[in-house]
């Protein structure tokens, strides 16, 4: 069974333009979450999907970030325009269910550098 | 709110030897608490999780924790340090809505040959 899948792996991009990351979930997790990392800090939870509605948006940092997740499969993450303060790596996770002691499956990530 | 703080950004042992990361979480519910692993280049993977079932956790690769209400911690031991275990280790609580897993600061952990 595939694990979850990030694309792409690296983005380089200029200040001010406009980066889609994308996250495949494992086949049959209704729950998708997106979380980042800034360079020498914690791992932060962003949002979280139930299918394709938003669950949980309280980490998304401001209005420049947008996540979708159409259809209830895939989701894709838009930052526009970028901020240099948005270099971080970019981790998508998925589960079964949404219970407290239920695993999160992790991707291995997107590092995101603005320039 | 739960959160867990993981005491040493950097913790460093000669292969063989004991590896202790410290975790002490901070939680107003009874906690589910993680750990997870980052190896080079890879996603994050569970290593071992508590959900109250039993204090004494074991997890894949050897790796072990230990709940203790009374001092609030979750430390991750391993009794001999392999090389295959140099990678970054995340102590983690589920918050009490579930939606979110709340991370520590990560300690990387290098073995000496």
């Amino acid at each position: 069974e595939a694990g979850v899948t990030q694309f792409p792996s690296h983005s380089v991009i200029e200040k001010g333009q406009t980066v889609t990351l994308r996250c495949d979930p494992i086949s049959g997790h209704d729950n998708l979450y997106w979380y980042r990392r800034v360079m020498g800090k914690e791992i932060k939870f962003l949002l979280h999907f139930v299918k394709e509605s938003k669950q949980d948006e309280s980490g998304m940092p401001n209005n420049r970030f947008l996540a979708e997740r159409t259809g209830g499969t895939y989701s894709t993450l838009k930052v526009q325009p970028a901020e240099l303060e948005d270099s971080g790596v970019y981790f998508c996770a998925s589960s079964q269910w949404v219970s407290s002691y239920n695993e999160q499956f992790f991707g291995p990530g997107t590092r995101l550098t603005v320039l | 709110a739960q959160s867990v703080t993981q005491l040493g950004s950097h913790v460093s042992v000669s292969e063989g030897a004991l590896v202790l990361l410290r975790c002490n979480y901070s939680s107003s519910v009874p906690p589910y608490l993680f750990w997870y692993v980052q190896y080079p280049n890879q996603g994050l993977q569970l290593l071992l999780k508590y959900t109250s079932a039993a204090t004494l956790v074991k997890g894949i690769n050897g790796f072990e924790a230990e709940f203790k209400k009374s001092e609030t911690s979750f430390h991750l031991t391993k009794p001999s340090a392999h090389m295959s275990d140099a990678a970054e280790y995340f102590c983690a609580v589920s918050d009490s809505s579930a939606s979110k897993i709340i991370f520590g600061s990560g300690t990387r952990l290098s073995i000496r040959p």
